[in-house]
């Protein structure tokens, strides 16, 4: 295990509707990334955080918006959900400092549906 | 612009055959890294292997090796001696030295029967 832990596990919502998901990144590392995968394509990037900024966006509209926190924990904010949103969401800690070629661990997601 | 390609969708073998997955990936950057994740039906992407583009020298873990030709773009999985459990969807990614994100191939689902 990667110690990078997630929650909810399954979530459900209409369209329309705000979600709030959840990141505990693995000790010792300082950067979360958010990935959306949806079913049978590979997982695409959303945004990342590092010390409690925005650090590099992927192709996502505003409606997508983050938070990192000192402890280094993250939220990914969904607003107006549309029926696409369904998917599952990856956050990837990783440790950043100075280097770039740093790995990102993945937790075990959490599984959305918009209805 | 980066790409990473994985033609194969799915591949099906039987327990002890060996399997390759292929990658193809394209960057204008000439620092990069390569890697090789499974994703097993949890959904937990499990992290396998990195490779920088400054080194072309295969690798072998185990039953696992990596295949990196900077001249073809390819950076090849190999499973010796396939087992059922290491049915997953493999992905390929690849990150650029200034960047902070991982591009995604699309994935090959390995299915590996009794």
């Amino acid at each position: 295990e990667t110690g990078v832990t997630q929650s909810p596990t399954h979530l459900i919502k209409t369209r329309g509707q705000q979600v709030t998901l959840r990141c505990s990144s693995q000790s010792g590392h300082n950067t979360v990334s958010w990935y959306q995968q949806a079913l049978g394509q590979g997982p695409q990037f959303i945004f990342q955080y590092y010390r409690e900024e925005e650090n590099g966006r992927g192709n996502f509209p505003p409606r997508f918006s983050g938070l990192q926190f000192p402890n280094y924990s993250s939220e990914l904010n969904v607003n107006a959900l549309e029926l696409d949103d369904s998917a599952l969401y990856l956050c990837a800690s990783s440790a950043q400092g100075g280097l770039k070629e740093e790995t990102q661990y993945f937790g075990p997601g959490t599984r959305l549906l918009v209805l | 612009a980066q790409k990473v390609t994985q033609a194969q969708t799915e591949i099906s073998v039987v327990e002890k055959e060996d399997v390759t997955l292929d990658c193809v990936y394209e960057t204008r950057d000439t620092t990069y890294y390569l890697f090789w994740y499974k994703q097993p039906p949890s959904g937990e992407l499990v992290f396998l292997i990195r490779r920088n583009s400054f080194d072309e020298q295969n690798e072998i873990s185990g039953r696992y090796s990596w295949n990196f030709q900077k001249s073809t773009s390819s950076f090849n999985f190999t499973i010796t001696a396939s087992q059922v459990v290491d049915s997953a969807v493999y992905f390929c990614a690849l990150k650029y030295n200034a960047g902070n994100m991982l591009t995604f191939g699309g994935g090959t689902r390995l299915m590996v029967k009794p």
